[in-house]
């Protein structure tokens, strides 16, 4: 059964700096996984789509990344600023399950 | 492109009343979801339609919630009788592809129900 993590569950840190969030899953058989985002009141949006033959993709000041041998994901945001303060999930596309699994989510907040 | 919408937004009703949640996806888009998101937690998938049939309905809890989506575009959810652990956000979502498959999903901004 494929479970997703994501630490940490929340991040404060100042404008300008540089940050990594993880999202870690069980099952390495995925055909892809996708970064989103998601602000309070309102629903998901898709920041970032990798397939499972993909290593990256990179839109902007964010680059995700995927190891589908540790079963790993990072979410990299150069230099934050404060419209980049939401919720971050990521979500794998099982080839067991066929549909989305979801992680928790990690809680950014970017201070000005 | 108007996006997915939802209707309510916002929902407070007692424990063993009924409610229904409408969701209106993508022009064009065949494929549409219902997700559960509890606080704290990520979503979690209730059902999935292509067109008008169900695809996966595997996770949803058939003894109180049902789901329809009419001519293959507009869905609705329903909960009857509510219980206080069916308080989240209840998000739509839809896809282009008539498969269902591993794609980018466009979400609504969700209903939000508090079962009191």
């Amino acid at each position: 059964k494929q479970e997703v993590t994501q630490i940490p569950a929340a991040l404060s840190v100042p404008e300008g700096e540089n940050l990594v969030l993880n999202c870690s899953f069980t099952d390495s058989a995925i055909y892809n996984l996708q970064w989103f985002r998601q602000d309070p009141g309102k629903g998901l949006t898709s920041l970032l789509l990798i397939q499972s033959s993909q290593r990256e993709q990179t839109s902007g000041r964010l680059n995700a990344s995927l190891d589908k041998s540790s079963g790993r994901s990072t979410l990299y945001i150069a230099a934050s600023q404060p419209g980049d303060s939401a919720t971050y999930l990521c979500a794998a596309y099982t080839s067991g399950t066929y549909k989305y699994i979801f992680g928790t989510g990690t809680r950014l907040k970017v201070l000005a | 492109e108007a996006g997915v919408a939802q209707s309510p937004r916002y929902k407070i009703i007692e424990k063993r009343q009924s409610v229904a949640f409408w969701c209106n996806p993508i022009s064009g888009h065949a494929t549409l979801y219902w997700y559960q998101q509890i606080l704290g937690q990520g979503p979690k998938l209730l059902i999935q339609f292509q067109n008008n049939g169900v695809v996966d309905d595997s996770q949803l809890p058939k003894d109180r919630f049902s789901a329809e989506r009419l001519k293959g575009v507009d869905s609705t959810l329903k909960i009857q009788p509510a219980k206080l652990e069916d308080s989240a956000v209840y998000l739509c979502a839809s896809s282009p592809g008539a498969s269902g498959g591993p794609e980018t999903q466009y979400f609504g901004p969700g209903t939000r129900l508090l079962v009191l």
